[in-house]
């Protein structure tokens, strides 16, 4: 078994502040990813990273940056953090060629 | 437009009742996930299918890639199984991008 951790749990700051969400995990997974979720709706994909240093956009990249600095990290950086993406953000990670994918307990972000 | 479409949005279940849950897809998909989201945020793995069935307790997924949907069967629904409901696809191009559903909001009343 392994575990993914998710830091800060809580993140709160203020509009077009740079904002960054860290994501560990001990599974030796390759392939690691970030997610947004908005209330009461479904997850929508950031970035992905199939292995160290490689950076996939997702379909909600535009606002974001990424960082695979090793295997078992993948940081997530807010640019200029706005009042509307007040979210829950979900780290994942997956095996490569097998992409069932287990999930962090999520950091809730909150823009003043 | 959205790749998965989750249905029903919400569904209500008496205590030792079952229902299923839908996921339709609007192109090709190689894999689907199956989520319980609970109180605290946590997603909880249920199934991961490539095709066919598989069965867990009171749970039972299907996934046919070839009509592009998967089920999710509630048997004998218990208070702890309420929750939000998650599938994600994994499409059949590019490279492990999976696409979620809105979920369904499923409670469970004794």
């Amino acid at each position: 078994g392994g575990i993914i951790t998710q830091t800060p749990k809580f993140l709160i700051g203020q509009e077009g502040q740079k904002l960054t969400l860290k994501c560990q995990q001990n599974f030796n997974h390759d392939t690691m990813y970030w997610y947004r979720q908005d209330s009461g709706k479904g997850l929508r994909l950031i970035y992905y990273s199939i292995t160290e240093n490689d950076l996939q956009k997702g379909d909600l990249s535009e606002g974001y940056d990424a960082s695979r600095e090793k295997k078992s990290s993948f940081s997530l950086t807010v640019t200029s953090a706005q009042k509307n993406e007040m979210a829950v953000f979900l780290c994942a990670s997956s095996h490569w060629g097998y992409a069932e994918q287990f999930f962090g307990p999520g950091t809730r972000l909150t823009v003043l | 437009g959205d790749q998965v479409e989750q249905s029903p949005s919400a569904l209500s279940l008496h205590e030792g009742t079952g229902s299923a849950l839908r996921c339709n897809f609007t192109t090709t998909m190689r894999a689907v996930q199956w989520f319980q989201q609970n109180s605290r945020g946590s997603l909880i793995n249920l199934f991961y299918l490539a095709s066919g069935t598989k069965e867990n307790g009171r749970l039972k997924s299907t996934f046919n890639s070839k009509e592009s949907y998967s089920t999710l069967h509630i048997r004998d629904a218990q208070l702890e199984d309420s929750g939000t409901y998650f599938c994600a696809a994994e499409r059949d191009t590019g490279y492990q991008n999976f696409y979620f559903g809105k979920g369904t909001s499923l409670t469970v009343i004794p």
